[in-house]
Formats: structure tokens, C-alpha cells, sequence
């Protein structure tokens, strides 16, 4: 059984569309990271979030994007209006609680194509 | 602009014998330093961690860090077929942002 569950697996927008991805760990993890992958290309940092907020964002992460938490379980990644170069493998990673390792696991993905 | 520079490869490597990836950084004050497989079409999944200087051994993996030089690399021992993947070196640079290079194609060949 993955740590990490990831929802859609695939999902398929049209161009200015809001996009929700969803992650959900089993319990005990306490960091969230969300990480995209344009096919053929590096695994790209775009947010990491501890204890309900943000801890840190890279440049891709604009105001298109956000993250939440809402019921202490789900976490979420937002895509407000999506653009054509959003298409990717969006990738949730998290941290085991007990010690802040840096060992991420990965969720299976998310596939986004936006049309 | 902190990097985590790779080969991209291929890197070919006869059945049983040792792959050696390598992997350098930019950030001087990285402390934490990480090794991924990737599949084609899967998720990253953690190999090797390693956080001080000199050598690391888990099985048939051995990963090195020489921070003075600011260089990471990853052995593989008695390579195998189900190696040939995608290794990610991936570094901690501050708090807990985490970077990846773009990773080194390994191909195991039979």
C-alpha cells in the first residue's frame, strides 16, 4: 500500500481552467511538498508546507498556485487558471514525523494535460 | 541560482559489473544529500540519504559525499538488468527546500 495517494491519476483540462490535485498521506507525516515534472525533463520544486503553511516556494510557484490543508488529512495543490505549460506529472512528496530527515515519499502523480 | 548538476547519460554498464553516477552542487552550505530511482513513467523513490563526509554502504549501493568539493556520487555493485533507470541526486539546500538535478540514465546491459 503507498504512503502517499495521489488524486486524479490523469486528468485532462481545458486552457484556463481551475485544476485541484490531491495528495493524501497516511498519518505521521508532517512535511508536504508538491514537485512537477514536464515529460523529459528534472523533477522541479515548486512548495513545500509544515504546520499548516508554507515553509518555502520556488519562482514557478505564482499566484496561480496554492496549497491547503483543509481537513488535517487531504493536502491540495490549486492550479487557478491553467496555461498549456502547465501540463506535467505533478508529483506530492512527504517527510515521516519523528525528526526532520529530508527522506521524501513520493506519491504515484498526478498527469496533467491542459488543452 | 542553486544547482544539482548531473550527466544526463546514458550511462551503459555490463550486467555485474560497478555504475558509478556522479553528481556536484552548487550551494555550499547543503548538509543533507539524497539518491532517487526513477522508472520511466513512475514517481522518484529514495535509495540512499547520506549527511556526512566519506562513504555509505546499504546492500549493493554505496553512496559517497565530499562537501569540501562539493561532490556526491552513487556505486552500484554487481549491477543488475532491474537497475537501468533514472538516478536523481537530489540536495537540501536550506530549511527543507529540496532540489533535484535532472539525473543520469543507466542502462544495464545483459
Amino acid at each position: 500500500e503507498p504512503e502517499v495517494t495521489q488524486t486524479p491519476s490523469h486528468q485532462v483540462t481545458q486552457m484556463g481552467q481551475e485544476v485541484i490535485l490531491r495528495c493524501v498521506p497516511i498519518s505521521n507525516h508532517l512535511y508536504f511538498y508538491w514537485y512537477r515534472q514536464i515529460l523529459g525533463q528534472k523533477v522541479e520544486f515548486l512548495v513545500s508546507f509544515y504546520n499548516n503553511e508554507i515553509s518555502e516556494k520556488s519562482e514557478i510557484f505564482d499566484d496561480q498556485f496554492s496549497v491547503e490543508r483543509p481537513d488535517g488529512s487531504n493536502f491540495t495543490l490549486k492550479i487557478r487558471s491553467t496555461k498549456l505549460e502547465d501540463s506535467a506529472m505533478y508529483f506530492c512528496a512527504t517527510v515521516l514525523a519523528g525528526g526532520f530527515t529530508g527522506e521524501l515519499f513520493f506519491g504515484e502523480g498526478s498527469r496533467l494535460t491542459v488543452l | 541560482q542553486k544547482e544539482v548538476e548531473q550527466n544526463s547519460g546514458p550511462l551503459s554498464v555490463p550486467e555485474g559489473a560497478i555504475a558509478s553516477l556522479n553528481c556536484t552542487y552548487s550551494d555550499r552550505v547543503s548538509q543533507s544529500f539524497f539518491w532517487y530511482r526513477q522508472y520511466s513513467g513512475k514517481s522518484p523513490e529514495l535509495i540512499m540519504s547520506i549527511y556526512s563526509n566519506g562513504d555509505k554502504e546499504d546492500g549493493r549501493f554505496t553512496a559517497q559525499l565530499n562537501k569540501a568539493s562539493q561532490y556526491v556520487s552513487l556505486l552500484i555493485r554487481d549491477s543488475q538488468p532491474s537497475d537501468s533507470a533514472t538516478y536523481l541526486c537530489a540536495v537540501m539546500e536550506r530549511d527543507d527546500k529540496i532540489i533535484f538535478g535532472k539525473g543520469t540514465r543507466l542502462h544495464i546491459l545483459p
